[in-house]
């Protein structure tokens, strides 16, 4: 059981650059998020989708897209790199409602110079 | 806006001491507060979740203290471990709309000394 699965590991960008954060989920789980994680400011929720064709805004949107084609599969693309979203990233997935825990994949280490 | 604060931002704890963590909460529609626990070069995985309709769950050392009235809520760790050293998040979300973000706390990283 794969679990959470993020690609790649780590990724280095010119700013300006674009390029798309892999996650799929074998899992069969509704629930698919994106959180960026910086020092002193945890986990901050950029994109959620409760299912396929259906996404949603987080906390901090700005820079980035996300679709949601197959319950499995949910990619963050950042359209124009730049150096404040250096970050590591990590994708999550959950079911919806209930007492639910969400999985968390291995993290992105994204740098943008 | 911070939805959920959290203090402190690290704690250092002897050995077989207490470790407790913090947490408060704005939003009174959230209905599920779980708390994760993250070793370096790792995603954070859940340690122990309550709902608002009970004051504390305990599943071994760990313990979560949850007041409604005041809108906060607290990990506690008994006989804290070197292995327990991690960063942990308290988080709160919304589960009776559909809709299901997670929001977490800015994180503590708890170093336990031997």
């Amino acid at each position: 059981n794969a679990g959470v699965t993020q690609t790649p590991k780590f990724q280095v960008l010119k700013t300006g650059q674009s390029m798309t954060l892999q996650c799929a989920q074998d899992m069969n789980h509704e629930y698919m998020s994106w959180y960026r994680q910086d020092p002193g400011m945890g986990l901050r929720l950029i994109h959620y989708s409760v299912g396929a064709g259906i996404t949603d805004q987080g906390e901090v949107p700005n820079g980035y897209n996300v679709s949601r084609s197959t319950t499995e599969d949910f990619p963050l693309r950042l359209l124009s790199a730049a150096p404040s979203q250096t970050s590591v990233y990590f994708c999550a997935s959950s079911y919806v409602g209930g007492d639910t825990e969400a999985f968390f994949g291995q993290g992105t280490r994204l740098t943008v110079v | 806006q911070q939805q959920v604060k959290q203090s402190p931002q690290s704690l250092i704890v002897q050995k077989g001491g207490i470790s407790i963590i913090n947490c408060a909460y704005e939003n009174t529609a959230f209905d599920y507060f779980p708390w994760y626990q993250q070793f370096p070069g790792k995603g954070p995985a859940l340690l122990i979740a309550i709902r608002p309709d009970v004051s504390e769950k305990k599943e071994g050392r760990f313990t979560i203290s949850f007041n409604k009235s005041a809108k906060q809520f607290s990990l506690h760790i008994m006989d804290s471990q070197p292995g327990d050293s991690a960063t942990y998040f308290c988080a709160a979300s919304r589960t009776s709309t559909g809709g299901f973000k997670t929001i977490f706390g800015a994180g503590t990283r708890l170093f336990v000394k031997a």
